[in-house]
């Protein structure tokens, strides 16, 4: 069955703190893994992996793939309060479209 | 572009009585997801539509919930005789042609049964 599990499951940092969330993720046929940011609303897309795209850059966030650890790290760089929120990272389902959600890193960015 | 709307944002019902959701995706988007979440967890799949058909569904949708798609535009997700443990949130995300697993998700619809 396809599992995501995501750690830690919660982080405090201090703000122009860098911090690094972890995903790690089994599946029988990858296709892509999203990264999702979660204040106290739905989820906002952040970015999308592929094994043809294996790092992103927006901004002070970056992700990268690791296919074969079967593995995604979402990096934040001088972080600040705004980026408290819970981080989620999905991976497609085999069977389709349908994303399977880790329960996610509660991140607290504290001034 | 107003992005994925669902209504209402709140329901509180009580035990046994049936609720229904609507969810409008983003005009071009040709598939529909809605997705459940509950406290310290990540959302779960319910079930997908492309255009009107309903393409797969988990096992979470026990009998009790049904979901349409009729002309391939909104969705409804209708809960029937709710039980405590349906209280969640209901999320709707839609994804379109080009950059088919990129979901982008409305504002939810919070449930409450008591």
């Amino acid at each position: 069955e396809d599992k995501v599990v995501q750690s830690p499951l919660s982080l405090v940092v201090h703000e122009g703190d860098t911090v690094t969330l972890n995903c790690s993720y089994e599946v029988t046929n990858f296709r892509s893994l999203l990264w999702y940011k979660q204040e106290k609303k739905a989820p906002t897309f952040l970015f999308m992996l592929t094994s043809s795209g294996i790092e992103k850059k927006s901004g002070r966030l970056s992700s990268i793939l690791d296919k074969k650890e079967l593995s995604s790290i979402l990096n934040i760089t001088a972080t600040q309060t705004g980026d408290s929120a819970i981080y989620l990272c999905a991976v497609v389902l085999n069977s389709g479209y349908a994303l399977n959600f880790g329960k996610g890193t509660s991140l607290l960015v504290t001034p | 572009d107003t992005g994925v709307s669902q209504d209402p944002r709140h329901k509180i019902t009580k035990r046994g009585q049936n609720v229904t959701f609507r969810c409008d995706p983003i005009s071009e988007h040709n598939r529909l997801y809605w997705y459940r979440q509950t406290l310290g967890q990540g959302p779960e799949f319910l079930t997908y539509f492309q255009n009107e058909a309903q393409l797969e569904k988990s096992r979470l949708l026990s009998d009790r919930f049904s979901a349409e798609r009729p002309k391939g535009s909104f969705s409804t997700l209708e809960i029937q005789r709710t039980e405590q443990g349906d209280s969640a949130m209901y999320l709707c995300a839609s994804s379109g042609r080009r950059g088919a697993y990129e979901q982008y998700f409305g504002p939810g619809t919070r449930l409450t049964v008591t």
